[in-house]
């Protein structure tokens, strides 16, 4: 099955510096990379997604970067703000059409934004 | 529309007793996942069903079993409890149609400690 890994574990940066999250996975038809923010005692939400069809995409000051054939893709949070602190999750999933429909979540990266 | 809640919202056992968690989604999605979440840790998907009638186990299944009667409802159920079942349990729900649509929704979580 997939395996996706995340780096780093902890991440801790100035207010208007950029943060950049890495993910690796290991299925090379995986074809779906979502990403999500949980705040402390709340439930993950998706900040940004990409398919395998795009190398690139944006929404304001986050975006996400794709390389299908290093199998790599990352997060990139600019002029970073105190409530961008969080934990950020990557995730990977395969076409709907694979028998394996599960989505397997990196560890996790806590990101603190020091003011 | 309420999306997707999960009911109860903590629960303490004794090792042995059981418990259903409960997940209700109101989007009329096909897809359900379960997920636990250790302290510190990231997401691993314990079962999923792809529609009514339909269930298959995820990463972590064992100590746990799932049922999906109606579309709606993707009760989780622990016979034995454990306590390496101590954890945060997420119900999830996506749409899978005919377009590539794959992000999950996640419910406010269970937290769940057996002593």
């Amino acid at each position: 099955g997939e395996n996706v890994e995340q780096h780093p574990s902890t991440l801790s940066v100035q207010e208007g510096d950029s943060a950049v999250i890495k993910c690796t996975y290991s299925d090379s038809a995986s074809n779906y990379f979502p990403w999500y923010k949980q705040e402390l005692g709340k439930r993950p939400q998706l900040i940004i997604d990409i398919r395998s069809n795009v190398g690139e995409k944006k929404d304001q000051r986050i975006a996400v970067t794709l390389n299908k054939t290093a199998k790599h893709f990352s997060l990139h949070i600019t002029e970073t703000q105190p409530e961008d602190s969080a934990v950020y999750f990557c995730a990977a999933s395969p076409p709907k059409s694979y028998n394996n429909n599960d989505m397997r979540f990196g560890a996790g990266t806590r990101l603190t934004v020091k003011p | 529309n309420a999306g997707v809640t999960q009911t109860p919202k903590f629960r303490i056992l004794k090792i042995g007793q059981s418990m259903t968690l409960q997940c209700t989604q109101d989007m009329n999605h096909n897809y359900m996942y379960w997920y636990r979440q250790d302290p510190g840790m990231g997401l691993k998907l314990i079962y999923y069903s792809v529609g009514a009638g339909i269930t298959d186990k995820g990463e972590v299944p064992n100590g746990y079993n799932v049922s999906r009667s109606t579309t709606e409802d993707f009760p989780l159920r622990l016979e034995l409890a454990a306590p390496s079942q101590t954890s945060v349990y997420f119900c999830a729900s996506s749409y899978s149609g005919t377009g590539p649509t794959d992000t999950q929704y996640f419910g406010p979580g269970t937290r769940l400690t057996v002593l």
